[in-house]
Parts: structure tokens; C-alpha cells; sequence
């Protein structure tokens, strides 16, 4: 079992640029979630599926689309990135939010 | 309002003594949960132990126990017989049906961070 994976784990994008990070889980959760983390920070979350087709805002949506079209995979998109989108991001997986989620290793992203 | 507080930005503790970390939460919903993650230098998070609003007893797990206040709001996490390799980040979050990042999601603390000495 590879849990959570995260592709890719460092990225340095311009300013205006557009990315997708990719999240995988394996333990056939139905919960899927983004989360960031800045320094000082604890997490924050920007979107989250609670099932194969679905996405919802979370805290701090803005700037962010999301999509989850196979319930393994949860996909972060930044349209056109700006310095404040900085930070290292998280996926993370859960059965339902009654239960402890499940972290990636992160991707740290650094917008120039 | 905070709707998760951990007062201690940092904290210092003796190898092989105890040490607890505080956290106080603010909620109106009667059912809710608090969890406790460990995130070391590497920077994964590492899901510790959960206490539901509704449990009777506090949650241990191995080393680390949970103090439930549920009266004064606080869900202190302690780690008994401290090891250097319990040095790091430790977030308090909680799940509520309130939570401004969405219905049952969790709400973070901003952390503390744990230094074992030797």
C-alpha cells in the first residue's frame, strides 16, 4: 500500500504560470482534501470531494479549481499562479470525516 | 474567534519526561471531534490520536493520552516518557459542523513545536 502520493514534490513556477498538482490513494477512501501550509500556519483548506464527481470549497478556495474524476485521484489546478500561492500543499484521504485523514508527503511550491 | 488555540509556540521537555501540550477549541456543536498530528522535520503528518465529544473516557495510544476538559474546552495532548524523536510540530485540529472551511471538516491550530533535550 503506497497510501497518499503527491506528483510532484518540488515545483517553482512564475508568476501568471498554471500547474496541476496530482493526489493518489489507494485505500479506496471516499474523502479526498487540499489543504496548505504556510510557515506560522497551521493547515488551511482549500477544496475537498467527498466522492468520485464532486468537489467543495473549502477555507481558502480562491485562486484554486479542483477535480476528482476517478474517486483514486484528486487533482489541484492553479490557473495562473501568483507569489501568495507559495506554500507547501497537501493532499490528504479519509473513509469519511468521522475518521483520522491520511497526509501525502507534500509539494512544495514556490511562485516567483 | 480562534476556533482552535494552542497557546505554546514552542516548548522545551528533558528526555524521558512527560510533557503536555495545550489546546483549547470553541464550538456550539454538540458533536464534535479533536485530533492531535505529529509533523517532524521531514514534514509528513502523522495522524496521533482522536477524542470524540461523546466519549466517556480519554483517549490513550501508547504514549500519548489525551486530557479532555470537555467543561473548560481544552483537549491537551501528553506525551509521557518523551524520546528525541518525538521533536516537532504538533497540531491540535478539530471537526465540527460548524467549520468555516466546510461541514464537518477540520479547523487547525497553528502548532507547537516540541524540542526534545538529551
Amino acid at each position: 500500500n503506497a497510501g497518499v502520493t503527491q506528483t510532484p514534490k518540488f515545483r517553482v513556477l512564475k508568476t501568471g504560470q498554471s500547474m496541476t498538482l496530482l493526489c493518489a490513494q489507494d485505500m479506496n477512501h471516499e474523502y479526498m482534501y487540499w489543504y496548505r501550509q504556510d510557515p506560522g500556519m497551521g493547515l488551511r483548506l482549500i477544496h475537498y470531494s467527498v466522492g468520485e464527481g464532486t468537489t467543495a470549497k473549502g477555507e481558502v478556495p480562491d485562486g484554486y479549481n479542483v477535480s476528482r474524476l476517478k474517486k483514486q485521484n484528486f487533482l489541484l489546478g492553479l490557473e495562473s499562479a501568483a507569489p501568495s500561492q507559495t506554500s507547501v500543499y497537501f493532499c490528504a484521504s479519509s473513509p469519511s470525516p468521522f475518521y483520522e485523514q491520511y497526509f501525502g508527503p507534500g509539494t512544495r511550491l514556490t511562485v516567483t | 474567534a480562534q476556533k482552535i488555540t494552542q497557546t505554546q509556540p514552542g516548548m522545551f521537555v528533558q528526555e524521558k519526561e512527560a510533557v503536555t501540550l495545550d489546546c483549547t477549541y470553541d464550538t456550539s456543536d454538540p458533536s464534535y471531534g479533536l485530533f492531535w498530528y505529529k509533523q517532524p522535520s521531514s514534514g509528513e503528518m502523522i495522524f496521533l490520536i482522536y477524542q470524540g465529544s461523546y466519549d466517556q473516557q480519554n483517549a490513550t495510544e501508547g504514549r500519548y493520552s489525551l486530557n479532555f476538559q470537555k467543561a473548560r474546552k481544552s483537549a491537551n495532548l501528553v506525551i509521557s516518557a518523551s524520546q528525541l524523536g518525538d521533536s516537532a510540530m504538533y497540531f491540535c485540529a478539530m471537526r465540527d459542523r460548524y467549520s468555516g472551511a466546510g461541514s464537518y471538516q477540520l479547523t487547525f491550530g497553528k502548532g507547537t513545536k516540541l524540542s526534545v533535550i538529551p
